[in-house]
């Protein structure tokens, strides 16, 4: 298995510009994670999917956020307007099922808002 | 509030000898608890998962230890090696339902040969 896949892994934007970031989880893994990590905040959980509905996304830090799972193998985050403080690395991760969720993370794309 | 503690500064030690990484927390209920590595410019790897009712789990040169009372996990790596040179997160799995994991920060080892 390739494992999860994330693109772009590194995004240069300026300030105002839409961004989009995809994730193919690993296939038969019921459920997918965004999470953000900064040097200052660490790792922090954004939203997460179970069969592709949202079933949290207390994490999402505002409206700027959206994210989606048409189907079992694909997931975007999408900030539009981005902002400079939306810089950070973005991870997608999936687990196999609740009760025994490792998480199998991406290799993160990095954002960078000018 | 709730909180969970690693270690902020890195940790140096010389290769052979056991690092002791530290993990706190405060109001919460872990169900379970898992360490993470994370090499730079790469994603966070499982590494051990220990349960609420579990004292200690090992795993090769890895070993980790919960205690609930404390609240607090320790995750030591045996005959270290510079290879093991990374971050290392732990992660609380809350009981209740709650299917999500909450992150420390990590801390960063570096061994030295």
């Amino acid at each position: 298995d390739a494992g999860v896949i994330q693109s772009p892994r590194h995004e240069v934007t300026e300030m105002g510009q839409e961004v989009t970031l995809r994730c193919k989880p690993i296939s038969g893994h019921d459920y997918l994670f965004w999470y953000r990590q900064t040097m200052m905040r660490g790792l922090e959980l954004l939203i997460y999917f179970n069969n592709n509905v949202p079933i949290d996304d207390s994490g999402m830090p505002e409206d700027r956020f959206s994210a989606k799972m048409p189907n079992a193998s694909f997931s975007t985050l999408k900030i539009q307007p981005s902002e400079p403080r939306d810089s950070a690395v973005y991870f997608c991760a999936s687990s196999l099922r609740q009760g025994v969720d490792t998480q199998y993370f991406g290799p993160g794309t990095r954002l960078t808002v000018l | 509030s709730q909180k969970i503690e690693q270690n902020s500064e890195a940790l140096n030690i010389q290769e052979g000898k056991t690092a002791t990484l530290t993990c706190n927390y405060t109001n919460y209920s872990p169900a379970y608890l898992q360490w993470y590595r994370q090499d730079p410019g790469r994603g966070p790897v499982f590494l051990l998962l220990i349960r609420e009712n579990e004292k200690e789990k090992r795993k090769e040169r890895l070993k980790v230890t919960f205690d609930t009372t404390l609240k607090q996990s320790l995750f030591h790596i045996t005959a270290s090696q510079p290879a093991d040179s990374a971050t290392y997160l732990c992660a609380l799995k809350l009981s209740g339902g709650y299917n999500k994991l909450i992150f420390g920060a990590g801390t960063r080892l570096a061994v030295h040969p």
